[in-house]
């Protein structure tokens, strides 16, 4: 079964900008969360959706967005970039929400914000 | 607010010994817990998910254990080696029941 793909793995911004990342999860996964991570935060939650529907969302401003296809194909979107935004986002993807369920995560894409 | 503590320090045993790493937590009331390994620029890869009513849980040289009362989780690795040389992390599900918080982790090096 193939894991978590996420693309692009790498990018380059400047402050200002807008980027879209992409997910695709494990085939038959429903869920799918979005992680910001960086050296001094660690792993922080950004947002989760089951079938299409946004079922939480962490603290982060609302420049930070994301949505789910029927196929569960997941992206979020950051608008306006700024340098703090520099970091590994990671998407992972479950057959359940929450903590009932492991989570398989992708490779991430670091995003560089200059 | 909600909190969940792992060991910053990076922890250095020796091969063959048991590894044993904390995670305490402060205003959650989680029913799952769960324990990650993240290798250098990857991501976490799960290892152990323990429910709020099971006090132990055992995969092959890895035990867990989750105390809701002292809201602490130890996870070990006994006869450790090398390869398990990496970042550990554990996490909860929030109080809402749709998000996993993650603590920072604590890296842990095995050395021969």
């Amino acid at each position: 079964k193939a894991g978590v793909t996420q693309t692009p793995r790498y990018l380059i911004k400047t402050r200002g900008q807008q980027v879209t990342l992409s997910c695709s999860p494990i085939s038959g996964h429903r869920s799918v969360s979005w992680y910001q991570q960086t050296p001094g935060q660690g792993l922080q939650f950004l947002f989760e959706y089951f079938s299409e529907t946004q079922r939480n969302k962490g603290n982060f401003p609302g420049r930070f967005s994301g949505r789910q296809f029927s196929n569960s194909r997941s992206e979020m979107n950051v608008s306006t970039l700024e340098l703090g935004d520099s970091a590994l986002y990671l998407c992972a993807s479950s057959l359940a929400v929450g903590g009932s369920s492991e989570q398989y995560f992708g490779p991430g894409t670091r995003l560089t914000v200059t | 607010s909600q909190k969940i503590e792992q060991n910053s320090e990076a922890l250095n045993i020796q091969e063959g010994k048991t590894a044993t790493l904390t995670c305490n937590y402060t205003n959650y009331s989680p029913a799952y817990l769960q324990w990650y390994r993240q290798d250098p620029g990857r991501g976490p890869v799960f290892l152990l998910l323990i429910r709020e009513n099971e006090k132990e849980k055992r995969k092959e040289r890895l035990k867990v254990t989750f105390d809701t009362t002292l809201k602490q989780s130890l996870f070990h690795i006994t006869a450790s080696q090398p390869a398990d040389s990496a970042t550990y992390l554990c996490a909860l599900d929030s109080n809402s029941g749709y998000a996993l918080n993650f603590g920072k982790g604590t890296s842990l090096l095995v050395t021969p």
